[in-house]
């Protein structure tokens, strides 16, 4: 079946520098692209979330940039701080058919800040 | 807070029982998915409800089951525990059943087989 996945699966950052999480999919009809934050104990926290028709998509110190020639999706995080550490997922909306959907989720990625 | 809540926070039971586990969707919405997380399979999608009737089927074993009741919550049941069912079950909910909907996830049901 088609699959999300993460290039890496540990990534150690100073605290003040700029993070980018990368992820890769295959299914080339997915339109929907979605980024949660995991801290240990908790659920998904929804981060960001792109459609299929941008490459480029800015939140709060989050930057979402899809590449769809490539099938690649990367997240970046400005001046990250302490309580950025988590695990990052990204996500692929797989539409089912009769508008079902079931999001695809990547393996994580495992964010650790270094003081 | 993400508004959707899920009850129990953990559950310890024996292999060959049943259990159910609750959950709450945020206010106003309507669809509630379920989801499965463990160590060896990642986050995986089991099954979505919208306004009460199934809508989707991931990767759900013939042994589990859920509902969504007339007031939105909805219920995962989960019999004949196996080892193997040891995971963090997650409910999330959404607006409606479009494409891209939000999905905000709850804080999870720790489910420990022994």
């Amino acid at each position: 079946g088609e699959s999300v996945g993460l290039h890496l699966p540990t990534l150690s950052v100073q605290e003040g520098d700029n993070s980018i999480i990368n992820c890769a999919y295959s299914n080339s009809a997915s339109d929907y692209f979605i980024w949660y934050k995991q801290e240990s104990g908790k659920g998904p926290q929804f981060i960001i979330d792109i459609r299929s028709n941008m490459d480029k998509r800015q939140g709060q110190r989050v930057t979402v940039l899809l590449n769809k020639t490539v099938k690649h999706l990367s997240l970046q995080i400005a001046a990250t701080q302490p309580g950025d550490s988590a695990v990052y997922f990204c996500a692929e909306n797989s539409f089912m058919g009769g508008g079902a959907d079931g999001l695809t989720f990547g393996k994580g990625t495992h964010l650790i800040i270094q003081p | 807070d993400s508004g959707v809540t899920q009850t129990p926070k953990h559950l310890i039971t024996a292999t060959g029982q049943r259990v159910t586990l609750r959950c709450s969707p945020r206010s106003g919405d309507l669809s509630v998915y379920w989801y499965q997380q463990s160590l060896d399979q990642g986050l995986q999608f089991l099954i979505q409800y919208y306004n009460g009737e199934e809508r989707a089927k991931g990767n759900i074993l013939e042994r589990f089951s859920a509902q969504q009741f007339p007031d939105l919550h909805s219920e995962l049941n989960l019999s004949s525990l196996e080892l193997g069912d040891s995971a963090l079950y997650f409910c999330a909910s959404s607006v409606s059943s479009g494409s891209t909907d939000t999905q905000y996830f709850g804080p999870g049901t720790r489910l420990t087989v022994l």
